[in-house]
């Protein structure tokens, strides 16, 4: 089974809306990343939030990480039509070998 | 000045061939990674090597062999190509294990 599970697996909203997706895990973590993925293209690192913060800002971006619920949020506020991709959290196991587990995405589409 | 790159960005082939993938990052990073990312979009990691070490070799058959010659490459050969193997071939880099990774354009493996 996967450590990594986002929700929705698809969100599709309107230019200027604030897009949300979640991300849930099994396991204890050291971190917790977000990537984003343009169609055929590479991940491109959004965030890294570690086990000991509860929020990060970048730019329009906003994530929260609720460890006691393994949980993390991706918020993006004020959506862009080039904001359209997949969305995927990965997470690095406490005790593991210092991997990156993704989940499967988000795929989010912003219709101007 | 791409960061991490691959080639050949396609790679369409026969079943029982042998094919290699190559991998350069210009970003002096001591980890190397690739992986594979199947037609549902989910990402698994294969290997990586730390500093030409290698550090994971996930549960991935023999017939896929990772060769890092020094710190700045990674390559993947791959032996018999059967049609399960058909997938997007992404290289990554990082400075820590872990951490923020880079990502490669990806090779997009087609088995016939």
């Amino acid at each position: 089974s996967q450590q990594g599970e986002e929700d929705p697996q698809a969100l599709s909203i309107q230019e200027g809306e604030n897009a949300t997706m979640n991300c849930s895990y099994k396991t204890s973590i050291n971190n917790l990343q977000w990537y984003r993925q343009n169609s055929g293209r590479g991940l491109v690192h959004l965030i890294l939030i570690r086990s000991n913060e509860r929020e990060k800002h970048s730019g329009r971006l906003r994530v929260t990480l609720d460890t006691s619920k393994k949980s993390s949020s991706l918020l993006i506020t004020a959506s862009r039509a080039a904001d359209t991709a997949s969305y995927f959290c990965a997470t690095e196991l406490r005790g593991g070998s210092e991997k990156l587990v993704f989940g499967k995405g988000t795929k989010l589409t912003v219709n101007p | 000045d791409t960061a991490v790159s691959q080639t050949p960005k396609y790679l369409v082939t026969q079943m029982g061939n042998d094919k290699s993938i190559k991998c350069e990052q210009n970003l002096g990073h001591d980890t190397m990674y690739w992986y594979k990312q199947d037609s549902k979009k989910f990402l698994k990691i294969m290997f990586s090597y730390n500093n030409k070490e290698l550090i994971i070799n996930e549960t991935v058959p023999n017939r896929f062999s990772p060769k890092s010659p020094d710190k700045a490459h990674l390559n993947l050969h791959i032996n018999s190509l059967e049609l399960g193997d058909s997938a997007v071939y992404f290289c990554a880099s990082s400075q820590n294990r872990a951490e923020t990774q880079y990502f490669g354009p990806g090779t997009r493996l087609l088995v016939l």
